[in-house]
């Protein structure tokens, strides 16, 4: 499968606990994305890479909530001190540039890995 | 600011019966509008883009700048096209913007 994969798909932790999630793009994609689903709502967007610089961070992202991208390859979701609001599907997409370095437009989404903080 | 309103969390139709999920945007800019679709336990993917102005699996979606719509349309539903679909508001291809969603039901 060379599509985008996450992992864990699921992840169950205890509040105040910290979990870490991983994604991996598909290979030659430039932008990598983070989105966050709550039930009965679309995904809304937290932050994003283009290779390893991480150039927009939405206010959603609060300072418990990081991300890297260090190689410009796979990236981490971090969320430190968990609370039971962050109870959520995450979503990892990605997308590629043109040789011009203008967005195709189209994004590939990963399965997500959903959170439960009990 | 960006946002994406879509009306119905449901819509209910017969097999056969033609297809209107709507979709309305507020952006001052110039909009790039998606239809992403997720079928029961896949991944949420690309349906169509205004950009394209193609159909696929007989969906099309028409951007009305004046009307601030791009609503997604069928004529004839089939069982398959059962599903929740989102449509998405992408300026220059940075983030996404989502609306709630529509889950789509065709019934036989």
């Amino acid at each position: 499968d060379t599509g985008v994969s996450q992992d864990p798909r699921h992840k169950i932790t205890k509040r105040g606990q910290n979990v870490t999630f991983r994604c991996d793009p598909i290979s030659e994609h430039n932008r990598l994305y983070w989105y966050r689903q709550t039930l009965g709502q679309g995904p809304e967007f937290l932050t994003y890479f283009q290779n390893e610089a991480q150039l927009e961070k939405s206010r959603l992202l609060s300072d418990r909530f990081s991300a890297e991208r260090p190689k410009g390859s796979f990236s981490t979701l971090e969320i430190q001190r968990t609370e039971q609001g962050d109870s959520a599907m995450y979503l990892c997409a990605s997308s590629s540039l043109n040789r011009g370095g203008m967005s195709r437009g189209e994004q590939f989404f990963g399965p997500g890995t959903r959170l439960t903080v009990l | 600011a960006q946002r994406v309103t879509q009306p119905e969390k449901l819509l209910s139709v017969f097999k056969g019966a033609p297809v209107e999920l709507k979709c309305n945007y507020s952006y001052s800019g110039s909009p790039e509008l998606f239809w992403y679709v997720q079928y029961s336990r896949q991944r949420l993917q690309l349906l169509l883009r205004h950009i394209s102005r193609e159909s696929i699996k007989g969906f099309t979606a028409d951007l009305n700048k004046g009307e601030t719509s791009f609503h997604l349309k069928k004529p004839f539903a089939q069982e398959e096209d059962s599903a929740m679909y989102y449509c998405a508001l992408g300026p220059y291809g940075n983030k996404l913007v989502f609306g709630a969603g529509t889950i789509l039901r065709v019934k036989s």
